[in-house]
C-alpha cells in the first residue's frame, strides 16, 4: 500500500521566517511528486518534481526531490501571512493508477 | 474556463437521508476524481473515472456510496442512507490524460449529517 508521510503536521512561525516542510513516500512505479497548497477551499497546484536534485522555484517557494531516499522538501523563505495554508504532497504513479495519494498535509500558520 | 464546478457548496441533512453531490469537470478533461477530506483522515481518493468509465472505486467506503458519470460533463456522488460519519468536504477534480498527475479541484461540497 502506498504511504505518504508529511512533517511537521502543524507549524506556527512569524512573518519573515523560513520554513521547511517534509514529505516522505513509498509508492510503486513512482513517476513524479506533486505539491499543492490548500487555503480555505480547493487545493491548488504548486510544483511537480520528476528528477532528483533539481530544484524547482516559484518566487519565495522552492522544492527538491530525492528519489533515492524517497523524500521531498518544500521551502518557503521570508514567509508572509498569505502563506498560511495546508501544504499537501502527493506521489504520482500513473500508468493506470492515476489517482493521487495525498499526505495528511502540513498546516502552516504565519503570525504577523 | 470556469474550472471544476461542484454543487451544492454546503449541505446539511439528517441521518438516513439521501445525499447527491454534483460535479462538472473542466471541458476536455478525460479524468474525473472524487475525494473526501476530513481532519482525521486527510484527503482520500474515493473513485475515479476515465472517459466516463469508473476505473478504481476501491476507496469507496461502503455500499452506501455510489458514483456515476453519465457523460463527459457531469458526475454524481450519492450517499444513501447518509450517516453522521459521512460528514466531510467532498472534492471533485479533473485532469487531462497526459500522465502528469496534475489535478484541478472544484471548491468542494461541505456535507454535514446530523
Amino acid at each position: 500500500e502506498d504511504k505518504v508521510v508529511q512533517s511537521p503536521l502543524s507549524l506556527v512561525v512569524h512573518e519573515g521566517d523560513t520554513v521547511t516542510l517534509n514529505c516522505s513516500y513509498e509508492v510503486t512505479n513512482f513517476r513524479s511528486l506533486l505539491w499543492y497548497k490548500q487555503e480555505k477551499k480547493a487545493p491548488t497546484f504548486l510544483f511537480m518534481l520528476t528528477s532528483s536534485g533539481i530544484e524547482k522555484k516559484s518566487g519565495r517557494l522552492s522544492s527538491i526531490l530525492d528519489k533515492k531516499e524517497l523524500f521531498s522538501i518544500l521551502n518557503i523563505t521570508a514567509t508572509q501571512t498569505g502563506d498560511s495554508a495546508i501544504y499537501l504532497c502527493a506521489p504520482y504513479s500513473g500508468g493506470g493508477a492515476d489517482g493521487l495519494t495525498f499526505g495528511k498535509g502540513t498546516h502552516l500558520i504565519i503570525q504577523p | 474556463d470556469a474550472g471544476v464546478i461542484q454543487s451544492p457548496r454546503h449541505e446539511v441533512t439528517e441521518m438516513g437521508q439521501e445525499v447527491t453531490l454534483r460535479c462538472k469537470p473542466i471541458s476536455g478533461h478525460d479524468y474525473l476524481f472524487w475525494y473526501r477530506q476530513t481532519m482525521m483522515r486527510g484527503l482520500e481518493l474515493l473513485i475515479y473515472f476515465n472517459n466516463n468509465v469508473p476505473i478504481d472505486d476501491s476507496g469507496m467506503p461502503e455500499d452506501r456510496f455510489s458514483a456515476k458519470m453519465p457523460n463527459a460533463s457531469f458526475s454524481t456522488l450519492k450517499i444513501q442512507p447518509s450517516e453522521p460519519r459521512d460528514s466531510a468536504v467532498y472534492f471533485c477534480a479533473s485532469s487531462l490524460g497526459t500522465n502528469t498527475g496534475e489535478l484541478f479541484f472544484g471548491e468542494g461540497s461541505r456535507l454535514t449529517v446530523l
